[in-house]
């Protein structure tokens, strides 16, 4: 069982924005801005969207973007597009260099 | 081009030992912390372990701790996973990822391999 809480799926129709959570507790997401975002489309390894709470790599939408609130962190994407239907996972650093997944959240562009 | 390419998967007994073998290409492997991360199937991804960029620090998660090794050849650039007395789930595709930008993001994977533990 994940330690961190992510809402089994969400959906939107194409050119709107929806968000992500991702809740933890302040041993893991409240107590470091260590939090990353990852994309996987069926049978392809995750791809990297957020690193660091807010941060997007080079060559990722900004339609993507992350935040943290208190033990709490989000992922919004915005101009919702049919690519973008794919799982998304939050996580996070915990103490003494360990890391957690959240369970995953499935998103579906209707 | 950042390449990362798992083997060793196989199917093993419970209670056997596999190794797997991460061979990474087009970046600095020698100044790069690697990660395990395992999908079982048809469910999330579960972080396995890190070790950092000279081998000298190992961390592994509660569910596989005392029975995996991950350890690397920075001379071979090759990361590796031993895995001793496997259990039914312990059975997944296990990705080895590199850590990328900042303090934590994974930002290169593996197509993964897949170890299947039964009897």
């Amino acid at each position: 069982q994940s330690a961190l809480t992510q809402p089994a799926s969400v959906s939107g129709s194409p050119g709107q924005s929806i968000t992500i959570s991702c809740t933890g507790t302040s041993s893991d997401i409240g107590g470091y801005n260590y939090v990353s975002w990852y994309q996987q489309h069926p049978g392809k390894a995750p791809k990297l969207m957020i690193y660091d709470v807010s941060h997007r790599p080079s060559g990722v939408s900004n339609r993507f973007s992350g935040s943290k609130s208190a033990n709490t962190a989000s992922l919004t994407i915005s101009g919702l597009q049919a690519e973008d239907e794919a799982d998304y996972y939050c996580s996070s650093y915990r103490s003494s260099n360990t890391y957690v997944f959240g369970p995953g959240t499935k998103v579906t562009v209707l | 081009e950042v390449q990362l390419v798992e083997s060793g998967g196989v199917v093993v007994q419970p209670g056997g030992s596999l190794r797997l073998s991460c061979a990474a290409s087009g970046f600095n492997f020698d100044d790069s912390d690697m990660h395990w991360v395992r999908q079982a199937p048809g469910k999330g991804l579960e972080w396995v372990s890190l070790i950092n960029w000279d081998g000298e620090s190992t961390y592994y998660a509660d569910s596989v701790k005392g029975r995996f090794t991950i350890s690397r050849d920075n001379g071979k650039n090759s990361l590796y996973l031993q895995m001793n007395s496997l259990r039914g789930d312990d059975t997944a595709l296990y990705y080895c990822a590199k850590d990328g930008p900042g303090a934590f993001g994974l930002d290169s994977w593996g197509q993964g391999t897949l170890v299947t533990v039964s009897s």
